[in-house]
């Protein structure tokens, strides 16, 4: 049981854009920045998005972050089949001690 | 370039021990944070544990409190995780990552640990 939720699957065509969400509580989401990850099949996640919005270089502006109180969420406008892979959101946990948290992983299938 | 490569996985029987190893190189490792990350196979990322730069702060998740401790060596550019009474839950491939602005700047291409009898 993942701390913060995340849909299991989403899918879209190439050209759509879609969105993963990621809901947490006060105490991560709520009060901290959120990150997101992605894991191509067979390889290490990478870093998407930091501090909620931002776009490391490389990063192509196709994906975009955004977060409202409790909840966060990743945008992939413009699909592309290389966009397939696992995505998963982060945020620190300050409840009873520090902990980063993760969601359960959302795959993303481009049909 | 940065890179990170672990090392140290292996087969171990429940209730073993395991070190891994993190080496650093492309950059400057004494000044950042690091994290150890977890993944099951086939299941999600788990974060394990954080050092800062200074080992200053050290942070644990529940599941591995007690068990396991995280260190460092600066001079050797290297980050450790010594892995004690270990559980076939503990099974996993095992990344270590540099925090810059975010926990999990980059990651290493990770070391798999397995626990059975």
């Amino acid at each position: 049981q993942s701390v913060l939720t995340q849909p299991p699957s989403a899918s879209g065509t190439p050209g759509q854009r879609v969105t993963i969400s990621c809901s947490g509580s006060s105490s991560n989401i709520g009060s901290n920045n959120v990150y997101w990850y992605q894991q191509l099949p067979g390889t290490a996640p990478k870093l998407l998005i930091y501090r909620n919005n931002q776009r490391p270089s490389g990063v192509p502006d196709r994906f975009s972050g955004s977060k409202s109180g409790t909840s966060a969420s990743l945008a992939i406008s413009g699909l592309r089949s290389e966009d397939e892979a696992d995505y998963y959101c982060a945020a620190w946990d300050d409840s009873l001690s520090v902990q980063l948290v993760f969601g359960g992983g959302t795959k993303l299938t481009v049909l | 370039e940065v890179q990170l490569v672990e090392s140290g996985g292996g087969l171990v029987q429940p209730g073993g021990s395991l070190r891994l190893s993190c080496a650093a190189s492309g950059f400057t490792f004494s000044t950042y944070s690091m994290n150890w990350v977890r993944q099951a196979p086939g299941k999600g990322l788990e974060w394990v544990s954080y050092i800062s730069s200074s080992s200053s702060t050290i942070y644990y998740a529940d599941s591995v409190k007690g068990r396991f401790t995280i260190s460092r060596d600066n001079a050797k550019n290297s980050l450790y995780l010594q892995m004690n009474s270990l559980r076939a839950e503990d099974t996993a491939v095992y990344y270590c990552a540099r925090e810059a602005v975010s926990p999990l700047d980059y990651w290493g291409q990770g070391t798999l640990v397995t626990v059975s009898s």
